[in-house]
């Protein structure tokens, strides 16, 4: 059974750099054959896609957060990080991590596809 | 405001069938398979519907998913108080290559 668990400081000063972290334990050898998203969801709002990465060479990012955001994965797999750099208000939500599958794109290039399990999330509060 | 519009409300009564509609453009919906997740409150979403009509395993038969051009639908059927939750439609958006989702359908039993 796939677990996945996000962990992080609650809360982070306005400009500051959010990181969280996400465990992932049991699922099988085959994780390596799955991408890893980020997702977040302001307070009674709705969800927003983050980014996603395979490995270091596959990673995507969602365009209004690009140049403040930086996935990394460990080699095995069994932990995630996500980097939010000069936080503001705006950035506060619940963050989630999730293992993501990939469909292939006409084009042959491998894409992050639906979400297929997530951790329970992890709230973060942007506030001095 | 996201690229993929939903009701942001739906209602039915038990027993019901209750349908919820997602929008999208011609570089979303049409070329891209449709995903729907559920969401209680305080929860994390859980994958309902994946590659537009496809139910991972777990998933009562109640719950299904179309698409036809533009648009998809996710439709309940014996609607139960249990289903009340929030509903999203995602898919891929090639205009800003990454995954996309709808602003949620909150669905409510009466």
């Amino acid at each position: 059974q796939l677990q996945l668990q996000e962990s992080g400081p609650g809360q982070v000063n306005p400009s500051e750099t959010l990181s969280l972290t996400c465990a992932v334990s049991g699922g099988s050898s085959d994780n390596y054959d799955y991408y890893w998203g980020w997702i977040r969801q302001s307070p009674g709002k709705g969800l927003e896609w983050i980014g996603s990465l395979f490995d270091s060479g596959s990673t995507y990012y969602n365009p209004s957060l690009k140049s403040r955001v930086t996935l990394t994965v460990g080699t095995s797999k069994n932990q995630l990080s996500l980097r939010l750099t000069s936080v503001t208000a705006a950035d506060t939500a619940v963050y989630y991590c999730a293992r993501q599958t990939y469909f292939y794109h006409s084009s042959g290039i491998r894409l992050p596809y639906y979400f297929d399990s997530w951790g329970q999330g992890s709230l973060v509060t942007v506030s001095s | 405001q996201s690229v993929l519009t939903q009701p942001p409300s739906a209602s039915g009564t038990p027993g019901q069938r209750v349908s919820i509609s997602c929008f999208g453009s011609t570089s979303i919906i049409r070329d891209f398979p449709v995903n729907w997740y559920q969401q209680f409150p305080g929860t994390a979403p859980k994958l309902l519907i994946h590659s537009n009509n496809q139910r991972p395993p777990g998933v009562p038969n109640r719950f299904s998913g179309s698409k036809s051009g533009t648009s998809a639908s996710l439709a309940i059927s014996g609607l139960q108080s249990d289903d009340e939750a929030v509903y999203y439609c995602a898919s891929w958006d090639d205009t800003t290559s990454g995954p996309v989702f709808g602003g949620g359908t909150k669905l409510t039993v009466l």
